[in-house]
């Protein structure tokens, strides 16, 4: 499975868009990008996920480039409750289900 | 719709003795698994089961750890003896399988402490 690379924090404030970027430059061609979050003292939970093509649910968007080596998570609307650990994860799915989280960014959401 | 149930949610204990931990996965979804998390790091997979059988048992050290999942629902997780370096978050979560293996759905989790 390809390695992600995500910046350690970010803040934003609310009420605006959060932007979380998300770099995956070894990606295969079949491996799909996975988002989760963890809030303070929660299990992870499962935000979204995508193959090539731009998704969007109740939750977020997410943008993956043409050339699929980076991702964008996007929180339209960030409140304080957004404030979690979140994670990008590259997977096969139709492999093991083996998620590899890394160290994800925090997301500091501010009033 | 229920989530994934764990309890117990806090154990404290010396090392040396033994702990379980129960989780009970969304009705209907074939495939478990146990992932642990240490402070400051991201959950880490110790076993995955497929209905009753485990399928990835490859992180789990099973000098002292053994898990089960009798009639492909329930499971539990037991650490015996567990040492100092067993304090963790034991995360149990569960997916639909197949090719959803990657959706998947986390409880509260297990805090353990040994001391």
């Amino acid at each position: 499975d390809a390695k992600t690379t995500q910046p350690p924090s970010m803040d934003c404030a609310e009420g605006r868009a959060a932007n979380l970027p998300c770099n995956h430059s070894t990606i295969s061609g079949n491996e799909y990008v996975y988002w989760y979050r963890q809030i303070h003292s929660q299990g992870p939970q499962y935000i979204i996920h995508g193959l090539k093509n731009n998704e969007t649910n109740e939750m977020a968007s997410l943008i993956i480039t043409e050339d699929r080596k980076s991702s964008t998570l996007i929180l339209p609307h960030a409140t304080l409750r957004d404030t979690a650990v979140y994670y990008c994860i590259v997977g096969i799915s139709s492999n093991t289900g083996k998620l590899i989280f890394g160290q994800g960014t925090t997301l500091q959401v501010k009033p | 719709e229920a989530g994934v149930v764990q309890s117990p949610r806090y154990k404290i204990i010396e090392k040396k003795q033994p702990v379980a931990f129960w989780c009970n996965p969304i009705s209907g979804h074939n495939t478990l698994y146990w992932y642990r998390q240490n402070l400051g790091q991201g959950p880490e997979l110790l076993i995955r089961y497929e209905n009753e059988e485990a399928v990835d048992d490859s992180q789990l050290p099973k000098d002292r750890f053994s898990a089960e999942r009798l009639k492909g629902v329930d499971s539990t997780l037991k650490i015996q003896p567990a040492e100092l370096g067993d304090s963790a978050v034991y995360l149990c979560a569960s997916s639909l399988g197949d090719y959803s293996t990657y959706e998947q759905y986390f409880g509260p989790g297990t805090r353990l402490t040994v001391t």
